[in-house]
C-alpha cells in the first residue's frame, strides 16, 4: 500500500533552523515533493527530489534517501512568515499514470 | 487573471441542494485535478483530466460529478451531499498529467448542513 508519515505539529524560534521529516512507503516511487500551505490558502510548490541527496534553494533545502524511504525539509533563518503547514507528497507511478499522494502535513509555528 | 482561480471561495449548501464549483487556469496547462482537503487529513486526489479526458477517478462517490469542457475549465457538480463532504476543495493544473509541478487554486470551502 501507500503511506506517508510526517509529524503533525512543530514549533521553532525565529532565526533558528528546523527540520521536518517525512517517511514514505509506495510501490512505484517516482519523486518526492514538498509544498507549503498557509492557512486558508492554496499549497505552493517548494521542492522536488527524485535522486538521493540534498537540493538547496535559498533558505530551504530538501533531502531524499530512496533506500530508506525518507526525506526532510530544512528551513534556515526562520522567519515569522514561515509559519504554515508543510506537505510532503510522493509521486507514485501506478497503472501507467503518475499520481501525487500527500501526507497529512506538518503545521509549523514560528515564535519570536 | 493569472494562475488558477476557483469560484465560489465559500459555499454553504443543504443536503438536497445542487451546486457547482468552477475552476479556471490561465497557464496554458493540459492537465487539471480536483483534490479534497478535510481537517487534519491528507489531501485526497479525486479526479484527473488530461487534454479534457478523465484519466482518473479515485473511487469518488457519484454525488460528485466532474466536467471538463476544455483544457482551461474544470467543474465539480455537487448533489445530495452529506455533512462529511464538508471540506476544502482544491483545483490544480499542470503542464501534463503527473508533471513535476502542480499549481493550486485557492480552494472552495464547502459546508454541507
Amino acid at each position: 500500500g501507500q503511506n506517508i508519515d510526517q509529524p503533525t505539529e512543530m514549533t521553532a524560534t525565529e532565526g533558528a533552523i528546523v527540520q521536518i521529516n517525512c517517511t514514505y512507503q509506495t510501490s512505484g516511487f517516482n519523486g518526492l515533493f514538498w509544498y507549503q500551505q498557509h492557512a486558508g490558502e492554496a499549497p505552493t510548490f517548494l521542492s522536488y527530489n527524485v535522486l538521493d541527496g540534498l537540493e538547496e534553494k535559498g533558505r530551504f533545502s530538501s533531502f531524499l534517501s530512496r533506500s530508506k524511504g525518507y526525506s526532510y525539509l530544512l528551513l534556515k533563518e526562520l522567519q515569522m512568515k514561515d509559519s504554515a503547514s508543510y506537505l510532503c507528497a510522493v509521486r507514485d507511478l501506478e497503472g501507467g499514470y503518475n499520481k501525487l499522494i500527500f501526507g497529512a502535513g506538518t503545521r509549523l509555528a514560528v515564535h519570536p | 487573471e493569472t494562475g488558477v482561480t476557483q469560484t465560489p471561495r465559500h459555499l454553504v449548501m443543504g443536503m438536497t441542494n445542487k451546486k457547482s464549483l468552477k475552476c479556471e487556469q490561465h497557464l496554458g496547462h493540459n492537465a487539471m485535478y480536483w483534490y479534497k482537503q478535510s481537517a487534519k487529513k491528507p489531501l485526497e486526489l479525486m479526479f484527473v483530466y488530461n487534454f479534457k479526458e478523465q484519466t482518473e477517478n479515485n473511487s469518488v462517490p457519484s454525488r460528485f460529478s466532474p466536467e471538463c469542457p476544455n483544457s482551461s475549465h474544470l467543474f465539480l457538480h455537487l448533489h445530495t451531499l452529506q455533512p462529511e463532504d464538508s471540506a476544502l476543495y482544491l483545483c490544480a493544473s499542470s503542464q501534463g498529467a503527473g508533471d513535476i509541478e502542480q499549481y493550486f487554486g485557492p480552494g472552495t470551502r464547502l459546508t454541507v448542513t
